[in-house]
């Protein structure tokens, strides 16, 4: 059956580093991925979209990689702040399965 | 509205009570998702309409829980008989076009809490 891990349930940084998560999937051949915030009590915000043809996506100071060999991708948070402390979601979808499908997330916290 | 809009935020119930909660979606929004999210941990697909397509219910965890979507618009889940396993936040989504590679809008939820 299709699995989908984010390695870390936690990972705590320090400011001003660099955060790397990763979203590992098995029996899935996605043609998207895509990457949500979510904060306590509240519904996951979308953050970044890459495609399966796509290597790296780059919004501001967020950066997802895509290995479709690998069936990998990672999400880097530079420069990282206390704000960015939030859980961060990956989801694949991908043909004519148009259904998003989640990891349980990892909780990022970034310390002063 | 700008957003998904999901009523009650907050439901306690007793167990064996049926409930409904609702999700209106962003305006002209063709695709719908409810999911489940118990606490710490992730979000569990529940159920996913599309345009006029029947409705992907793989993910509803038991005859119990059934949803609809009227005039395309808004959403209603309902959980009959309603059990303590069923706490949970139940999120619904929403998005532009009936394709793989837009993103979900999401509310904020509707927690349940069943006594």
């Amino acid at each position: 059956s299709q699995k989908i891990e984010q390695n870390s349930e936690a990972l705590n940084i320090q400011e001003g580093k660099t955060a790397t998560l990763t979203c590992n999937y098995t029996n899935y051949s996605p043609a998207y991925l895509q990457w949500y915030r979510q904060d306590p009590g509240r519904g996951p915000v979308f953050l970044l979209l890459i495609r399966e043809n796509e290597k790296e996506k780059r919004k501001e100071r967020l950066k997802v990689t895509f290995d479709t060999t690998l069936k990998q991708s990672l999400f880097h948070i530079t420069a990282s702040q206390p704000a960015d402390s939030a859980t961060y979601l990956c989801a694949l979808s991908g043909g004519s399965n148009y259904k998003l499908t989640f990891g349980k997330g990892t909780l990022l916290t970034v310390n002063p | 509205g700008a957003g998904v809009s999901q009523s009650p935020s907050n439901k306690v119930t007793e167990k064996g009570k049926d409930v409904e909660l609702r999700c209106d979606p962003i305006s002209g929004h063709t695709a719908l998702y409810w999911y489940r999210q118990s606490l710490g941990q992730g979000l569990e697909f529940l159920i996913y309409f599309q345009g006029n397509s029947a409705p992907d219910k793989s993910g509803l965890p038991s005859d119990r829980f059934s949803a609809e979507r009227t005039g395309g618009s808004v959403s209603t889940l309902t959980i009959q008989r309603t059990q303590q396993e069923d706490s949970a936040v139940y999120l619904c989504a929403s998005s532009y076009q009936m394709s793989a590679n837009t993103e979900a809008f999401f509310g904020q939820g509707t927690r349940l809490t069943v006594v």
